[in-house]
């Protein structure tokens, strides 16, 4: 079964500092997809990234940089230069294709504080 | 391009009691989803549509959750009888993907905060 564990539970920096979230997920499927969603306090979910399990190139977007390594299973997201806006929780969640019923599972969440 | 609607965004009801949830999703956009995202935790699917068909059900707590979208469009979420454990945020979702693809980007709306006293 698929599963996706995001082991910090809290990260607190002051701003400006590099941070890094981790994502580690298992699955049994050669073709899956990696989603990082972002959960500002209003409670929205905002899309910030989808991977496929093909494509293991690193991906950057302005201060935003994604690590994908398939041999630890691995997904991390990096914030660079980290502002108080980046004040969220960010989940990493795993899809899996059945045909007809996308299984679209996250983890747990990383609770992440920008303190000024 | 509007995103996916819900309302209400709060809503307080007594144990025992009905509530429904409302959500519009992106134009367009054939699959519904609805989840339950209970405080500190990831959010879980409940329910999914494929237009007005469900796909997948099978972690809907049927006895007292139930959902409907009749027209293909907009959905409603109803809990009868609510339980406290029924507290949590309720999310809707939507993607544009036609056989529920794994690669479909599902979109969210702002989400319900149930309290159940």
């Amino acid at each position: 079964a698929q599963k996706v564990t995001q082991a910090q539970t809290e990260i607190s920096v002051v701003e400006k500092e590099d941070v890094t979230l981790d994502c580690v997920y298992e699955t049994r499927d050669t073709t899956y997809y990696l989603f990082w969603y972002k959960q500002p306090p209003s409670g929205e979910l905002v899309f910030l990234i989808r991977r496929n399990s093909f494509d293991e190139q690193n991906e950057i977007s302005g201060r935003y940089s994604w690590n994908f390594q398939k041999s630890t299973s691995s997904f991390n997201f990096t914030i660079t230069a980290s502002q108080v806006v980046d004040s969220a929780v960010y989940f990493c969640a795993l899809s899996e294709g059945i045909q007809g019923a996308q299984k679209l599972v996250f983890g747990q969440g990383t609770r992440l504080t920008i303190n000024p | 391009e509007a995103g996916v609607a819900q309302s209400p965004r709060y809503k307080i009801i007594e144990k025992r009691q009905s509530v429904a949830f409302w959500c519009n999703p992106i134009s367009g956009h054939a699959t519904l989803y609805w989840y339950q995202q209970i405080l500190g935790q990831g959010p879980k699917l409940l329910i999914q549509f494929q237009n007005n068909g469900v796909v997948d059900d099978s972690q809907l707590p049927k006895d007292r959750f139930s959902a409907e979208r009749l027209k293909g469009v907009d959905s409603t979420l109803k809990i009868q009888p609510a339980k406290l454990e029924d507290s949590a945020v309720y999310l809707c979702a939507s993607s544009t993907g036609w056989g529920g693809l794994a690669s479909d980007t599902q979109y969210f709306g702002p989400g319900t905060r149930l309290t159940v006293l």
